[in-house]
This record gives structure tokens, sequence and C-alpha cells, in this order.
């Protein structure tokens, strides 16, 4: 089973349209956790890190359920811009070992 | 944040021959870390490169293929040696900023072997 399970996609929704991506993580002792935005080829992006208490950033949620092991990122009113690939990376907190999922592929449509 | 660079920004190499990537931060940063990604696939941790001992590398990645050298606090480099068109791919390296686990990746080197 892989560390890091995400739907690849692609999701290609209309501008303005709200979207959420699903990460599952197997580790149940990880304990950060990050979204990442790739653009076609450019370098990962930090976009926001999750707490457990989730956090907002303008358009963008994040959201942690330790009980089923998932983390989730929210887009609302979607963006032309915000068409790239988004990673779910966790960190088991031992060895600074940090494991990336697939990425999802969204593509906002105008 | 943290300012990384990466030289060289591409390179088309022969099988056999080896090829040298430099990674310069613009701060002293404690974790330095090299990733290998492959076409439409997701990042590969290859090592952690430590300062002042020797890198710790990950399953399936060995020193005599991938040396790292961490010569100080803002500075490594990673040697991809005897290089096949399977080692073809884009190297990234990232480093860890303020023991918050929060990455930031310099912007790659796409490899290109023939």
């Amino acid at each position: 089973r892989k560390e890091v399970e995400q739907d690849p996609g692609p999701f290609n929704v209309p501008e303005g349209a709200t979207v959420a991506f699903n990460c599952t993580y197997s580790n149940s002792a990880s304990q950060s956790f990050f979204w990442y935005r790739q653009d076609c080829r450019k370098e990962p992006k930090l976009l926001m890190s999750v707490y457990s208490s989730g956090n907002e950033d303008g358009r963008f949620t994040a959201q942690l359920n330790r009980a089923s092991q998932y983390i989730s990122l929210l887009i609302r009113d979607s963006k032309l811009s915000d068409s790239a690939t988004y990673l779910c990376v966790v960190n088991t907190d031992t060895g600074n070992q940090f494991y990336f999922g697939t990425g999802t592929s969204l593509t906002v449509i105008p | 944040s943290a300012v990384i660079s990466q030289k060289p920004s591409r390179d088309i190499c022969q099988r056999g021959t080896s090829l040298t990537i430099q990674c310069q931060v613009d701060s002293q940063v404690t974790m330095m870390f090299w990733y290998r990604q492959q076409p439409g696939q997701s990042l590969t941790l290859i090592a952690t490169a430590n300062q002042g001992s020797e890198a710790t590398y990950e399953s399936g990645f060995v020193i005599d293929k991938f040396p790292i050298s961490r010569p100080n606090l803002t500075f490594s480099t990673l040697t991809v040696s005897n290089m096949s068109p399977e080692d073809s791919s884009i190297y990234l390296c990232s480093v860890e900023v303020d023991r918050v686990y929060e990455q930031y990746f310099g912007p790659g080197t796409r490899l290109t072997v023939t």
C-alpha cells in the first residue's frame, strides 16, 4: 500500500466552481501534512500546511481527518490560474521522511 | 521561506558519463534534500544531505550512483554517476526551513541521457 494516495484526476471544472480533493495516508503516526501546487515544468510550491483544526487561506480550505486518515483541499470560486497539479505531502516526523502523493490534476475551464 | 538556485537548469548527457548538480540556498538551513521526479510521476526522495557527514540514502539509491556533498549549510551537490537513459529525470533540491517541516524547492535540473 502506498504511503500517500491521491485521485490523479483530471478534474476539469468551469470558472467559479468549487472543487475538492482528498488524499489518504497509511501511517497513523504521521504528524505534518501539506498541500503543494506544481505547475507544468516547474518545481512544487508550498500552498498550505494542514493543521489539526483545519485552516483557510482565501479561497483555499484544508482539513485533516485523523480518524479516517485523510486530508482535503477545497478550492472555492475557481480561477483559470488555479489550473495545476496539487500534491499531497505527509511527514511521519521520524527522520524527516516526506511522502508525496502522485498529484491531482486540475484544469479550470473558461 | 528561502531562495534556492540550481545549476545547471538542464543538460543532455551521454550514457556512461557523470553530471554534478549544484544547489545553493540564500540562507543557512539544517535540512537539505535531493529528489527525483520522472516524467508524469511524483517526487521520490533520493537522500538527505547532511552537513559534515555522509548523506542518508533512501531505499533504492546508493552512494556510488548518487554521491552527495554538503560542505556547508548553504550548498550541496548531487552527482549522477555512470548515467543511463533511465536516469533521465528532473532532479530537485529542497530545504526545510525553521524546523516546521515545510519544504521549499529549487527550480530543478532537467536531465536527458542519450
